[in-house]
């Protein structure tokens, strides 16, 4: 199955700073890697995602960049806010045999100090 | 309606009890997943279903008994649980479970939170 690794687990910022979070992955099908905020009570919320035939999609203070060949993928939120504090997870699913299995990484909490 | 929702949201049980979860959408997803998410973890995977069937059973233990009626609702029915058995109950649906095709952005409710005595 896919094995989907994150760092790091804690992440504390001031406000204004950026923030990375990194994951890496097993499976070379996957194709799909969605990441996903989660505020402490709330569901899970998907920010951004990209597939395998980009290398780097950005939305507003977000960007999510794609290393096929390393097998890893990273989110990067710019001029940090209060606001983005919570937990973030990455994903990746894999095809075939467990088509629609979201694999999730163990999760980010960043805090982001004001 | 862009909404995944669940009911109830909390919920507090004895060992001998049968309850259900349950969840709606109305976005024409024809996948729809169950996910149990215990503090500080990531959600794991229970059951999915697609176009109403069951697909995937994560080898969950059988006290917990998926149910998918129709495309737009998903039970989870719950017999003889333990207390290791509460956490946050998660349910999401994504139009399709196929992400080759680009269908698999999962939406996710807002959980219940279910409390095994």
């Amino acid at each position: 199955g896919e094995n989907v690794e994150q760092h790091p687990s804690t992440l504390s910022v001031q406000e204004g700073d950026s923030a990375v979070i990194k994951c890496t992955y097993s499976d070379s099908a996957s194709n799909y890697f969605p990441w996903y905020k989660q505020e402490l009570g709330k569901r899970p919320q998907l920010i951004i995602d990209i597939r395998s035939n980009v290398g780097e999609k950005k939305d507003q203070r977000i960007a999510v960049t794609l290393n096929k060949t390393a097998k890893h993928f990273s989110l990067h939120i710019t001029e940090t806010q209060p606001e983005d504090s919570a937990v973030y997870f990455c994903a990746a699913p894999r095809e075939g045999s467990t088509l629609g299995r979201l694999y999730f990484g163990r999760g980010t909490q960043l805090t982001v100090w004001p | 309606d862009t909404e995944v929702t669940q009911t109830p949201k909390h919920l507090v049980m004895g060992m001998t009890n049968k309850k259900s979860l349950k969840c709606e959408q109305h976005m024409g997803h024809r996948a729809m997943y169950w996910y149990k998410q215990k503090a500080k973890k990531p959600p794991e995977l229970m059951f999915v279903y697609s176009y109403e069937k069951l697909s995937i059973n994560e080898s969950v233990p059988s006290r917990f008994s998926p149910e998918c009626p129709n495309s737009s609702l998903l039970n989870l029915h719950l017999h003889a649980l333990q207390p290791e058995d509460s956490a946050l109950y998660l349910c999401a649906s994504s139009q399709d479970i196929r992400t080759s095709l680009g269908y698999n952005e999962q939406f996710f409710g807002p959980g219940t939170r279910l409390t095994v005595l």
